[in-house]
């Protein structure tokens, strides 16, 4: 089974510290994507990445960015944290295949105060 | 940003009923439409991917129907259970995209004992 795994569950940051949020998947997979989902907003593609160094912005990429150094591994990046970035984040990897599914992570909540 | 509707927002049904959920999405430049499964405190699973106009998909009580030309795809559930309980994603992949899907808001159903 591919494994997509967010290193934290739950993460309170404070506003202005910078946030890394990790994600591995150990299916060897090019594509892996970030998203975040809002009450009322559904999930909103912030980075992907089609190959290691590789990445393009989603529809919501402001005062974030990204970083592909290794194929299993993408880590969103919060600049300088603030509130309105309080949301689940996940992560998700697809593998080849124009029509392969996404496999997800368990989510990051995180909140910012 | 591509429009991806689904409807209801949320439903609540009572154990053994059937059910039924919309999702609408743009019927031009169409490559694919996936569903998946979102149950609280878990990763979203995947359900099905649908390319062809006509497709009807089916995994237990679950099934699919996709209609590409009017730019709408059913999902139903039959003789519905507590463990069906969960936000149900639809997810629209056009032609220009390699990479990204498009997700709707969801529809959260809640079965009733």
């Amino acid at each position: 089974d591919v494994k997509v795994t967010q290193s934290s569950r739950y993460l309170v940051k404070r506003t202005g510290e910078k946030v890394f949020l990790e994600c591995v998947q150990d299916m060897d997979h090019e594509n892996m994507f970030w998203y975040r989902q809002d009450p009322g907003l559904g999930l909103r593609l912030i980075y992907f990445s089609y190959d290691v160094k590789m990445k393009e912005k989603g529809d919501i990429p402001e005062g974030y960015s990204v970083s592909r150094e290794k194929k299993e591994r993408f880590s969103l990046i919060l600049e300088s944290a603030s509130t309105n970035q309080t949301s689940m984040y996940l992560c998700a990897s697809r593998g080849g295949g124009f029509n392969s599914d996404y496999t997800f992570g368990s989510g990051t909540r995180l909140t910012v105060v | 940003i591509l429009n991806v509707e689904q409807s209801p927002q949320s439903l609540h049904v009572q154990e053994g009923d059937s059910t039924n959920f919309t999702c609408s999405f743009p019927s031009s430049n169409f490559y694919a439409l996936h569903w998946y499964r979102w149950e609280t405190a878990k990763s979203p699973e995947a359900l099905f991917v649908m390319t062809l106009n006509g497709d009807e998909k089916k995994k237990g009580r679950i099934s699919a129907t996709l209609n590409t030309k009017e730019g709408y795809s059913y999902l139903y559930i039959k003789g519905s259970q507590p463990e069906d309980s969960a936000t149900y994603l639809c997810a629209f992949k056009s032609g220009g995209s390699n990479y990204k899907l498009t997700f709707g808001k969801g529809t959260l159903l809640t079965v009733n004992p």
